[in-house]
């Protein structure tokens, strides 16, 4: 079965930081990996996704993610945080059947001025 | 187009009570998704329906029924609500046939006392 891990359920930095979410899913089958955002009391956004191809993705808002198959690791990164990137990021990895994904727990991401 | 809606966006019920969430897309989309988030748990599947007249059971689809009342629309019943059915309550859709990219409702937040 598909399962995603997300290493803390929390996530620090000072504004203009690096930021660094880590993901790591287990699949029986070719993974097809996604990184959604949640800000406070919103739905679900997506921010990025890989399916096939170019191992680096580029998403919204300046994030970025880079598919490591040897290390089975869907990372989310981006250069310099913003006060506007505050939110619960989820990583979530397609799941055996019909369409489904498989969802981390998230990691809250706090900037701090 | 207004995307995946959801209501109510709010709902208290006692133990016992009953009640239906209502979603609906206008993005012409066949599979529609019914999850629940809980702090700590991510996001679970509770039923899904790949077209227009049918439905299947996800992760944790006890205690609820669910209605695929039209290609738009995709309703969640809670019989007799017990207060471990307090949680948000989000719907999504899938974009195509195939695809794996699912785009989400604003939520519905039960609190069941």
């Amino acid at each position: 079965a598909q399962s995603v891990t997300q290493l803390g359920s929390h996530v620090s930095v000072s504004e203009g930081a690096l930021v660094l979410l880590r993901c790591n899913y287990s699949s029986s089958v070719p993974p097809y990996l996604f990184w959604y955002v949640q800000y406070p009391n919103q739905g679900l956004q997506l921010l990025l996704k890989y399916t096939t191809g170019a191992t680096l993705v580029k998403g919204i808002n300046g994030f970025e993610a880079e598919f490591k198959k040897s290390e089975t690791s869907f990372h989310l990164t981006k250069p310099s945080a913003h006060m506007s990137d505050a939110a619960e990021y989820f990583c979530a990895v397609r799941g055996t059947g019909f369409q489904k994904l498989v969802f981390g727990t998230g990691t809250r991401l706090l900037v701090s001025p | 187009n207004a995307g995946v809606t959801q209501t109510p966006k709010f709902q208290v019920l006692k133990t016992g009570q009953s009640m239906t969430l209502q979603c609906a897309q206008d993005m012409n989309h066949n599979s529609m998704y019914w999850y629940r988030q809980d702090p700590g748990m991510g996001l679970r599947l509770i039923y899904y329906s790949a077209s227009e007249g049918t439905t299947d059971k996800g992760e944790v689809p006890n205690g609820y029924n669910v209605s695929r009342l039209n290609k738009r629309e995709f309703s969640l019943r809670l019989e007799s609500a017990a207060p471990s059915q307090t949680s948000v309550y989000f719907c999504a859709s899938i974009m195509n046939v195939g695809g794996y990219e699912q785009y989400f409702g604003p939520g519905t937040r039960l609190t069941v006392t």
